[in-house]
Order: structure tokens, then sequence, then C-alpha cells
């Protein structure tokens, strides 16, 4: 089964840039999407297919994806910006459709 | 705008069923994939199941398989999540999707969620 592996947490000072890395075997091969979940919130789309921003979602958010690993960049962190983010592909040749990373929570320092 | 608001979540003892639902709104409901997704305390998302928009397609995960049915009512705009044989490990979230279905799928929305405890 399709594993993506994702670093437990990632801390960044306000202002700074936060890189959130999601690896996968030729990751590069698929679309990688990520959501942001806020604490006693439901998890909303911040970037789908690698690089692409839904309406709504600050230019700060960007994608990428390239060989193993897909990253989700924010620039300019904020404070609103701490929340847990999953990385997610739709794995259609095994049985694990829908495959999440385990997350990565965001600190804001 | 598209709303999603699920019900139907609560304490139910191991061994029994529950019936989840997912009023949506907003949208051409018969023309999305819609998806459930749970997610345990503590824990990160996983799916449980998903459907088609004319119900013809339904996928099962695998923890799920065998005792769960999606099912959906495009008349009345509902997606339902049927599962029996509760155990405690389905103690989650639960929230239902909508589904952007396609080469490399993603869930562009999603609702509020309903809670599942599962306890003697």
């Amino acid at each position: 089964s399709y594993v993506l592996s994702q670093p437990p947490s990632v801390s960044v000072a306000p202002g700074e840039t936060a890189r959130i890395p999601c690896g996968g075997d030729n990751i590069a091969t698929k679309s990688v999407h990520w959501y942001q979940q806020r604490p006693g919130q439901a998890p909303v789309l911040v970037i789908f297919y690698d690089s692409d921003r839904p309406s709504g979602i600050p230019g700060r958010f960007s994608g990428s994806n390239s060989d193993n690993t897909a990253t989700l960049t924010i620039s300019g962190v904020e404070a609103g910006d701490e929340a847990d983010y999953f990385c997610q592909v739709w794995e259609t040749t095994t049985d694990h459709h829908v495959v999440f990373g385990g997350g990565t929570k965001l600190t804001v320092l | 705008q598209v709303q999603l608001v699920e019900s139907g979540g609560g304490l139910v003892k191991p061994g029994g069923s529950l019936r989840l639902s997912c009023e949506a709104s907003g949208f051409t409901f018969s023309e999305y994939y819609m998806i459930w997704i749970r997610q345990a305390p503590g824990k990160g998302p996983e799916w449980v199941a998903y459907i088609s928009g004319s119900a013809k397609s339904k996928y099962y995960a695998d923890p799920v398989r065998g005792r769960s049915s999606i099912s959906r009512d495009n008349a009345e705009n509902l997606l339902y999540l049927d599962i029996n044989s509760l155990r405690p490990e389905d103690t989650a979230l639960y929230y239902c999707a909508r589904v952007k279905h396609g080469s490399g799928s993603y869930l562009g929305h999603w609702g509020q969620g309903t809670l599942v405890t599962v306890s003697s």
C-alpha cells in the first residue's frame, strides 16, 4: 500500500517561512493535496493538484512536488496558521483509494 | 455556498449499529462523488467509504468492509453510512466530504463531523 510520510512537527517564528514535507515513493507522479486543520475544526483544503490554491486561501500558501517529496510552503507565517497539516493522494492502483499522511503540527513560536 | 451537515452519531455499545446521515446543500448533489472520512482522537483522517454520484460505484476501506454500507438519496440530497458490528476502534469523528473526482481526486468541502463513541 502507498504510504505518505510527514514529520510530526515543524516550528517557525512569525514572519518566517514554514516548509512541510510529504514523502512518498515517486510522489511526483501523483497529484498531492493539502489540508489545514485548526484545533476543534474540520479540515480545510489549502492546496490541490500539487500547487493550486482554492479561492479564499491566501497567496502565502504554495505547494510543490518533485521526485519523492511534495512540500507545502507557508510564507510569512502568522499565528493563525498554527494547525495540523495533512497531505493526501488518491491512489487507484491498490485498495487504499485515499491515502493521508500522518500529519504535521505547525507551531508558531 | 456548499454546506454539509452530518448527524446520527452517539454512544453505542460494542456490537451495535448506527446510521450516519449527511445533508448537502449549495450544489448539484447528484453530480458529485461523496466520501465518509473518520478521525480518531489525536489521529489523522482515515477514509471509510465513498460513492459515485449515481451510486453505481461504491468503495470501502478495509477496516469497515463487510460491515458497512454507503448509500445516497439524490432526490433529498442525503448521504448515508450504515455501520454494524461496531468496535471500540470505530470511535471517531465522522465527516462527510464532497469529492472533486478525476485524475487525482481531492476533498474540496468537509462537514463539521458527527461523533461516534463505541463503548460499553
